[in-house]
């Protein structure tokens, strides 16, 4: 079975440039989750998807960061403008659901570094 | 209040020994999920052990074990036989069942960075 599948694996920019991260989650997972993970800790959570659905998106700077799960398969994660603060690995994980019990799977991680 | 918290930075072990990476957890929730990933320099976060709030008996999945002690609220990792490559930053976390938006969601601690010398 194929595991959680996240694009690009690196990415440089320099700040005020846009940039999108993709992710492919592992198939029938239903919930998808967003997590930034600061260097030198631990990862947190920016937006949790039910199928195409937004159910918790309390962390996302929606000033600049966008996302978006068409069809609740794949999902996009945008920054514009990005700024040097955002430099940091965003992680997709994937779960059959929401529940206490249910394990996360997490994808490679895109690093991001804002210049 | 931190949710999650790991108080060791860093932690050195010889390769065959046994090691016990500590995590404290807060939580009013009855029902509660605890984890641990590890995070190899690589950046991939790996599944290691889980442990349920309900659970009466210590999780354990081969070398790794989850010395789980409910009226103090700790949850630690213990890695039996060490391996060169246990090497890596290890992360406790929780989930816990309070309604709301933010059901489902991972807290994580600050992690332990393991070391382990041939």
């Amino acid at each position: 079975e194929a595991g959680v599948v996240q694009s690009p694996r690196y990415k440089i920019i320099e700040k005020k440039q846009p940039v999108a991260f993709w992710c492919n989650p592992i198939s029938g997972h239903n919930t998808l989750y967003w997590y930034r993970q600061n260097l030198g800790q631990g990862p947190e959570l920016l937006i949790r998807y039910e199928n195409e659905e937004a159910v918790d998106d309390s962390q996302l700077p929606k000033d600049r960061f966008s996302a978006e799960r068409l069809k609740g398969v794949d999902s996009t994660l945008k920054i514009q403008p990005a700024e040097l603060g955002d430099s940091a690995v965003y992680l997709c994980a994937s779960s059959l659901t929401a529940g206490v019990y249910n394990e996360q799977f997490f994808g490679p991680g895109t690093r991001l570094t804002v210049l | 209040a931190q949710k999650i918290t790991q108080t060791q930075p860093g932690m050195f072990v010889q390769e065959k020994e046994a090691v016990t990476l500590d995590c404290t957890y807060d939580t009013s929730d009855q029902s509660y999920g605890l984890f641990w990933y590890k995070q190899p320099s690589s950046g991939e976060m790996i599944f290691l052990i889980y442990q349920g709030s309900y659970d009466e008996q210590n999780a354990t999945e081969g070398r790794y074990s989850l010395n789980f002690q409910k009226a103090r609220k700790s949850a630690n990792l213990v890695i039996s036989a060490s391996q060169l490559g246990d090497s890596a930053m290890y992360f406790c976390a929780m989930r816990e069942s309070n309604g709301g938006t933010s059901y489902g969601k991972l807290t994580f601690g600050q992690g332990t960075i393991l070391t382990v010398h041939p």
